[in-house]
């Protein structure tokens, strides 16, 4: 069964200033590994995913994640946050089958001007 | 917009009724997901459907829920006799299966459902 953490609930940063979101998993299969995002009032939107290859992910929006597989982590980060980040974030992990999500319970970036 | 439809919106129903939600997913999709979300807490996994086949349901998923995609299409998630732990904001996902191991997967999220039980 996989497993997902997110340790900081609520992570208020000031505009331009660096962010990173943690996320760290656990599963006894190989696994893939999302985040997504979820401004007010709308659905879940995908952000950048890790299949395979390079451990460092670049998504939408500016943001990337590192796969560290020896501390089953898949940190997110942007180098310059924008007053319209502000939303929920959710790290997620599939099996290799794709046929379960299980998503952490999110993490509330504020950002502040 | 072609993106997935969930309604209504939102619902109010009192304790013991039964509500019926619909979830339109992007057409071309062979998976549809649903997802239940408290306040405070990511999207927990309920069942799937690989078109018109429901593969997996979560032990959260009590002999008062049931979900059907009849025609592989739009599905639909039935709470029977509401309860007021059911509140919660019940989503809907697709998404393009390309095979036994979907190495593209991407889930594709409606704006869900309110449910509130008084």
């Amino acid at each position: 069964a996989q497993s997902v953490t997110q340790l900081d609930s609520q992570v208020p940063v000031f505009e331009e200033a660096p962010v990173e979101l943690r996320c760290n998993y656990s599963s006894s299969v190989s696994v893939y590994l999302f985040w997504y995002v979820q401004y007010p009032n709308q659905g879940l939107q995908l952000l950048l995913k890790y299949l395979s290859g390079s451990t460092l992910v670049k998504g939408i929006n500016g943001f990337e994640a590192e796969f560290n597989k020896s501390q089953t982590s898949f940190h997110l980060r942007k180098p310059s946050v924008h007053i319209s980040d502000t939303a929920e974030y959710f790290c997620a992990v599939s099996d290799n089958y794709g046929q379960n999500f299980v998503f952490g319970p999110g993490t509330r970036l504020s950002v502040l001007p | 917009d072609t993106g997935v439809s969930q309604n209504p919106r939102h619902k109010i129903t009192k304790r013991g009724q039964n509500v019926t939600f619909r979830c339109d997913p992007i057409s071309e999709h062979n998976r549809l997901y649903w997802y239940r979300q408290t306040l405070g807490q990511g999207p927990e996994f309920l069942t799937y459907f690989q078109n018109e086949a429901q593969l997996e349901k979560s032990r959260l998923l009590s002999d008062r829920f049931s979900a059907e995609r009849p025609k592989g299409s739009f599905s639909t998630l039935e709470i029977q006799r509401t309860e007021q732990g059911d509140s919660a904001m019940y989503l809907c996902a697709s998404s393009l299966s390309l095979g036994v191991t979907a190495t593209n997967e991407k889930l594709f999220f409606g704006s869900g459902t309110q449910l509130s039980v008084l």
